[in-house]
This record gives structure tokens, sequence and C-alpha cells, in this order.
């Protein structure tokens, strides 16, 4: 099966700094991923996704970074905001059927 | 996602009771899905269905049945209960033909086993 995991179950970040989640996950037949932000006391809130023809895609201030080669894939939040203190999860899919997630790292953003 | 709504909010029960946690959707999607999420452990997969005829084990489905009454709605149901399955139960709907993978989910079920 698939394993999914997180480099580090927490970060800490200055407000306007940069941060990097990381994650790695273990099955090469993987083709889709994906990063929710969970606040507390709600549910996973979608952030971006990637698919595994593509090697880097932006949103709103957020990057994907896809590196199948190693089974890599990363976050990054550019200009971090109090605001983007949560949980972070990444997780992955083969084919659109169940995802599978790591465990979280959790972001806090200190002023 | 004040479009996938999730009942109860809160709930403590007793070993050995039945108890049925309810999703409903409004996004008009096929796929469903049953999360648990422990403390440190994220978000584990129970059950999934991808429309009303279908049903299909995830993960951890030991303890847990689910009916798919409707499009609209999936529930959650603990035949009886033990005190492992203190968690919060999060529902979740997709549907790929809109788009994309991405699976939208409810606010969760804070559940108790005592």
């Amino acid at each position: 099966g698939e394993s999914v995991g997180l480099h580090l179950p927490t970060l800490s970040v200055q407000e306007g700094d940069n941060s990097i989640i990381n994650c790695a996950y273990s099955n090469s037949a993987s083709d889709y991923f994906i990063w929710y932000k969970q606040e507390s006391g709600k549910g996973p809130q979608f952030i971006i996704d990637i698919r595994s023809n593509m090697d880097k895609r932006q949103g709103q201030r957020v990057t994907v970074l896809l590196n199948k080669t190693v089974k890599h894939l990363s976050l990054q939040i550019a200009a971090t905001q109090p605001g983007d203190s949560a949980v972070y999860f990444c997780a992955v899919s083969n084919s659109g059927y169940a995802l599978n997630f790591g465990k979280g790292t959790s972001l806090l953003v200190t002023p | 996602d004040a479009d996938v709504t999730q009942t109860p909010r809160n709930r403590i029960t007793k070993t050995g009771k039945r108890i049925m946690l309810e999703c409903s959707q409004t996004k008009g999607h096929d796929r469903m899905y049953w999360y648990r999420q422990d403390p440190g452990l994220g978000l584990r997969l129970i059950y999934y269905s991808f429309d009303v005829k279908d049903i299909n084990k995830g993960e951890i489905s030991d303890g847990y049945s689910v009916s798919r009454q409707a499009q609209a709605k999936f529930s959650l149901s603990l035949e009886s209960a033990i005190p492992n399955q203190t968690a919060l139960y999060f529902c979740a709907t997709s549907d790929p033909r809109q788009g994309g993978y991405e699976q939208y989910f409810g606010p969760g079920t804070r559940l108790t086993v005592t």
C-alpha cells in the first residue's frame, strides 16, 4: 500500500518569511497529489493540487513542487501570515481513487 | 465547507451502544467518503462510495458499517461502540467529472466512547 510521510511534525516561522512543508510518498504509481490546510475545529480545506505530468504548480501565495524521481512533494507558502497557522496535510492518490493522507505538519507563525 | 454537513457535531456515548453519524451534501457529487482522524495519525479512510450502489471498504473498516441512502446522503454506523473508536470523524465528497480529484470535507463529528 501507499505510505505517505511528512518530514517534520511541527514548523515555526516568522511572519513574512517563506514556509516550506515537505512530504514523501512511496508508491511510484501515484499520479495525483494534494495539499490540505486544517484549522482547529474545522475540516481539512483544499489548498492546491498537482498531477504527475507536472512538476510545479502555483496558486495564490502557494506553490507545490513535485519530484517524482525521489517521490517528494513540497508546499511553499510565500510571505507567511498569522492566518496561515494550521496543520497541513499532503495526500496522494492513484488514478483518482481514495486519497492516502500523511500525518500532518503543524505550522506556527510567530510575529 | 457548508456544502457538506455532518450531524451530530459532538456525541458522547457508552461502550456497546449503536451510533449513527450522518453526512449530507449539496454539491451534487457522486463520490462520498468517511475518514477518521486521531491525534498524530492524520486521516484514515473507513469507507467510500462512488455512487449509490457502490460501497467499498477503506483502510480501517472493521467495527463500522455504512449506508448510502441517496446521492446526497452517506451515513456511518458503529454497531457496538468501543472506547478506541473515540476520534474525530469526517465526511468528504468528490466528483472527478467536475474537474479534479480533490475532496471537500465536512466540519467533522467529535465522538467520545466512554
